[in-house]
């Protein structure tokens, strides 16, 4: 079965340093791709970056970068350089092939980021 | 860019009345919506997945009875919680892939719905 953990329920870093969450899945299909979305305190979710299950390099979007190891089956997301404007949840997700439809996300518990000054 | 309105932004009904929550794909057309549920500080738990013309396809356990989901038109979904009770309470997020795009593009989501039953 698909799965997709995530086991920081919060972090706290300081800013202006770079930040690691962690997110591991479980998954048969040999393809699959990966995301990470920022949900604020409004609860809008902004796409941040994703990750193929082919891809070869790790991704990276700005201050944003996945550290794919597949092996172990985990994608976790380092953010450089914080600022305060990071605080938020932050969700790993997975998508799971559904037949002729494409797919559907499935989304791990969520990191609550706090960025101190 | 891909922006998807959900309207309303919040609502507040009584216990036993039915609530509809509109899902638009604004600049561009989505052949697929899906809808989540998010309890606070929790993860987002997926409903239902709908495609234009076709009934949705409701998760395990999703009651496909009390939440109606309509996709009838490339930029329209709505769900309808049908006789809510408080437990009903929740945010709901619904969210659209761009038609034409690959299996991994990025899902688009609207801003949530906060649903209080008194």
């Amino acid at each position: 079965a698909q799965k997709i953990t995530q086991t920081q329920p919060g972090m706290f870093v300081q800013e202006k340093e770079a930040v690691t969450l962690d997110c591991t899945y479980d998954t048969s299909d040999p393809s699959y791709g990966l995301f990470w979305y920022k949900q604020p305190s409004s609860g809008e979710m902004i796409f941040l970056i994703y990750q193929g299950s082919y891809d070869q390099q790790n991704a990276t979007e700005g201050r944003y970068s996945l550290n794919f190891q597949k092996a172990r089956k985990s994608a976790n997301l380092v953010i450089s350089a914080s600022q305060l404007g990071d605080s938020a949840m932050y969700f790993c997700a997975m998508r799971v092939p559904i037949y002729n439809q494409g797919g559907k996300l499935i989304f791990g518990q969520g990191t609550e980021l706090s960025v101190k000054p | 860019g891909a922006v998807v309105s959900q309207h309303p932004s919040w609502v507040i009904c009584k216990s036993g009345t039915s609530v509809k929550i509109e899902c638009r794909s604004l600049d561009f057309q989505a052949t697929t919506m899906f809808w989540y549920r998010q309890f606070p500080k929790q993860s987002l738990m997926l409903m239902a997945t709908s495609n234009e013309g076709s009934k949705a396809t409701y998760e395990q356990g999703v009651e496909k009875d009390k939440f109606l989901i309509n996709h009838a038109s490339l930029t329209l979904s709505t769900l309808t919680v049908t006789s809510a009770h408080p437990e009903d309470s929740s945010f709901y997020i619904c969210s659209a892939r761009r038609q034409g795009t690959s299996y991994n593009s990025p899902l688009h989501f609207g801003n949530g719905t906060r649903l209080t039953v008194t």
